[in-house]
């Protein structure tokens, strides 16, 4: 069975600060990880992934993530946050051999001027 | 940028009555998923779907959905006699490749059916 846990629910910071969104994840095989960001009324748009190699990849609109195995996170950062960073961002998880994706239950994002 | 369309965007319907939510993956694409989300809950898998036929579905996928492509470009979801508890958005979602096989690719997202059943 695989899992994601993204233990906050909201993250609230300054533009111009750093942002952390953080998640764990469970997985029995190799974990291929993900993080998505759903604006309102839109779909779920793909920032990055993690399949092998550098712990540290780097995505979509400024935004990194760093896969830590022995702590089995994936925590999605970005060094200057923006207004237009405020959204839903879900974390996700497919095992090696699984066609299906497993996702957290998002955590939302505010950034204020 | 090519993109997953969806339609309709809101679906109301009466509990017993057959819904169909349609999907457009991007045309190159070769997998195709749908998911659903129940309000406050996390997004769920529900299906997958290769070479015209289910690769995996979830114990959420009973007997009464089912999923078919019934041309080159329409990926649709059927659900035959709605029940309350299916009220949710539909995600329909697409990737290049054999994501079992071939290595992983992202699955690329549509803006999702609002289902409502009354």
């Amino acid at each position: 069975a695989q899992s994601v846990a993204q233990p906050e629910d909201q993250v609230n910071v300054a533009e111009g600060n750093p942002l952390t969104v953080k998640c764990t994840y469970s997985v029995s095989g190799n974990p291929y990880l993900f993080w998505y960001v759903q604006y309102p009324n839109r779909g779920l748009q793909f920032l990055l992934k993690y399949i092998t190699g550098d712990n540290l990849v780097k995505g979509s609109y400024g935004f990194e993530a760093e896969f830590n195995k022995s702590q089995t996170s994936f925590h999605l950062k970005k060094p200057s946050a923006l207004v237009s960073d405020s959204a839903l961002y879900f974390c996700a998880v497919r095992d090696a051999n699984d066609y299906k994706l497993s996702f957290g239950a998002g955590t939302t994002v505010t950034v204020r001027a | 940028e090519p993109e997953v369309t969806q339609t309709p965007s809101h679906q109301v319907t009466q509990m017993g009555q057959e819904v169909i939510l349609r999907c457009v993956p991007i045309s190159n694409h070769l997998y195709f998923y749908w998911y659903r989300q129940i309000l406050g809950q996390k997004v769920e898998f529900l299906v997958s779907f290769y070479n015209n036929e289910i690769s995996e579905k979830s114990e959420i996928f009973d007997d009464q959905f089912s999923v078919e492509r019934p041309d080159g470009s329409n990926f649709t979801l059927k659900i035959r006699s709605t029940k309350l508890e299916d009220s949710a958005m539909y995600f329909c979602a697409s990737s290049v490749i054999d994501p079992g096989r071939e290595g992983p690719d992202e699955q690329f997202f549509g803006p999702g059916t609002r289902l409502t059943v009354l």
